[in-house]
């Protein structure tokens, strides 16, 4: 199986801050990454697929990156309703792996 | 789009359990399919496919020769069959459509998922 490695963690982070997530893939997983947002309760929701490319309705704000086994999220002008936990994807070859999640608080 | 999981419930270690995704707004049939879990608090596994006409069933690891996946195109409905539950297989369970850019696939819609509670 493809192993997917999220950093950091989690992280805190001011309103209007820039932050990034990186993703790291255990095999070339060429652009078949996808990021998803979710909030406690709620099911995932897709931000952006084929590692960079955004997902409908999704702000600008969000931009993907990165590919082979190097990947990464990035939000700018942090808003409220972005706090939330963040998961990579890679879709290249099943099972679908998941890295462990990016949790991202206010500070 | 709008899929809808039902059937999740408190089962003793050891039962079966179907869960149903009832879908609607695109083109089911024409649609792969998969099951991704969620336990309490922590990340996403994905559990299992199934083509849109029903083939190429792929499983986890930790389910396979337990679960299984089938649909009725007739009906817009996708299932998962769960035999010898376990302790470990709590989690809210979700279905989500496959679909595809430029031959990347990618999972854009999701249900609102449907909780299964194995107690030790």
């Amino acid at each position: 199986d493809i192993q997917m490695t999220q950093s950091p963690s989690s992280l805190s982070a001011s309103m209007g801050d820039s932050v990034t997530i990186s993703c790291r893939a255990s095999h070339d997983i060429s652009n078949f990454l996808s990021w998803f947002q979710q909030k406690p309760g709620k099911a995932p929701g897709l931000l952006i697929f084929a590692a960079s490319t955004l997902q409908d309705g999704v702000p600008s704000r969000f931009s993907g990156g990165g590919s082979g086994t190097d990947f990464t999220l990035t939000i700018r002008n942090l808003q409220p309703a972005d706090f939330a936990t963040y998961f990579c994807q890679q879709t290249y070859t099943m099972p679908y792996t998941f890295g462990q999640g990016t949790r991202l608080e206010i500070k | 789009v709008q899929l809808v999981e039902s059937g999740g419930r408190v089962v003793q270690p050891g039962d079966s359990l179907r869960l149903s995704c009832a879908a609607s707004g695109f083109a089911f049939s024409s649609s792969g399919m998969h099951w991704v879990r969620q336990a309490a608090g922590k990340g996403l596994q994905w559990v299992a496919f199934m083509r849109y006409d029903g083939s190429n069933n792929q499983y986890a690891e930790s389910v396979r020769g337990r679960f299984t996946i089938s649909r009725d195109n007739s009906k817009n409905t996708l299932f998962l069959q769960m035999n010898g539950l376990r302790v470990e297989d709590t989690a809210v369970y979700y279905c989500s459509i496959l679909h595809y850019f430029d031959g990347v696939p990618y999972l854009p819609y999701w249900g609102q998922g449907t909780l299964v509670t194995v107690p030790s």
